[in-house]
């Protein structure tokens, strides 16, 4: 069975600083996909940015970045320019087929890393 | 443009009562949805998910049972709740591009 791991329960930053949180996965598979959804007071899971195994290109979205190293299973999220509004529960999450002749994948999440953003 | 509508949002139940969430998801067809929990604390359990209409596959045992009536409703339900039913329960769907997209939840308190 696949397991995310984020062994990072809390984390702070100031405003307008850089701050990084860890991912580990393990899976024998070479296909997947792999997930950051921050999940903010409201509780809405919202999507930050996502990545596909098979690209060697880490992913961007705007002051959200990856650093995904397959060999070493390892999904870390870099977010610059820390906001206020960043403050949420972040999630790192794994998705792999499974199932042939179908088209079912499965989300797999960690347990989260509760990041607050300090004025 | 694709949405996904979960309600209620929040309710409170007695012990022993059943149970009816349900969700929708408008602008596409026959998608992957999913029932997550999320229990008080952190990470999402995966509870159900479904590939098509009447197409229903349980990840672990419980008091709870899912169903996909339409091609684009799934609905999570209970004959009779449990105290450890309580927590925040997540609709979801596969996009295409192999995204999953979250509805905004539903508190459920069993009292």
């Amino acid at each position: 069975a696949q397991t995310v791991t984020q062994s990072q329960p809390e984390m702070s930053v100031q405003e307008a600083e850089t701050v990084t949180l860890s991912c580990t996965y393990d899976t024998s598979e070479s296909n997947y996909y792999l997930f950051w959804y921050k999940q903010p007071p409201s509780r809405q899971m919202i999507l930050v940015i996502r990545q596909e195994a098979y690209k060697q290109q880490n992913a961007t979205e705007n002051r959200f970045s990856v650093n995904f190293q397959k060999a070493a299973k390892s999904f870390s999220l870099k977010i610059s320019d820390s906001q206020l509004g960043d403050t949420a529960m972040y999630f790192c999450a794994f998705m792999k087929h499974v199932s042939s002749g179908g088209s079912n994948y499965k989300l797999t999440f960690g347990k989260g890393t509760l990041l607050t953003v300090n004025p | 443009s694709q949405t996904i509508h979960q309600w209620p949002a929040t309710l409170v139940q007695p012990v022993g009562s059943p149970l009816s969430l349900e969700c929708t998801v408008e602008g596409t067809s026959n998608p992957n949805l999913y029932w997550y929990r999320q229990a008080a604390g952190r990470g999402l359990q995966l509870l159900f998910y479904s590939v098509g209409i009447g197409q229903i596959s349980s990840e672990v045992p419980q008091n709870l049972s899912a169903s996909r009536p339409q091609d684009r409703q799934f609905i999570l339900s209970s004959k009779k709740l449990l105290l450890s039913d309580s927590g925040f329960y997540l609709c979801a769907w596969k996009a295409i591009g192999n995204t999953i997209y979250f509805g905004e939840g539903s508190w459920l308190t069993v009292v």
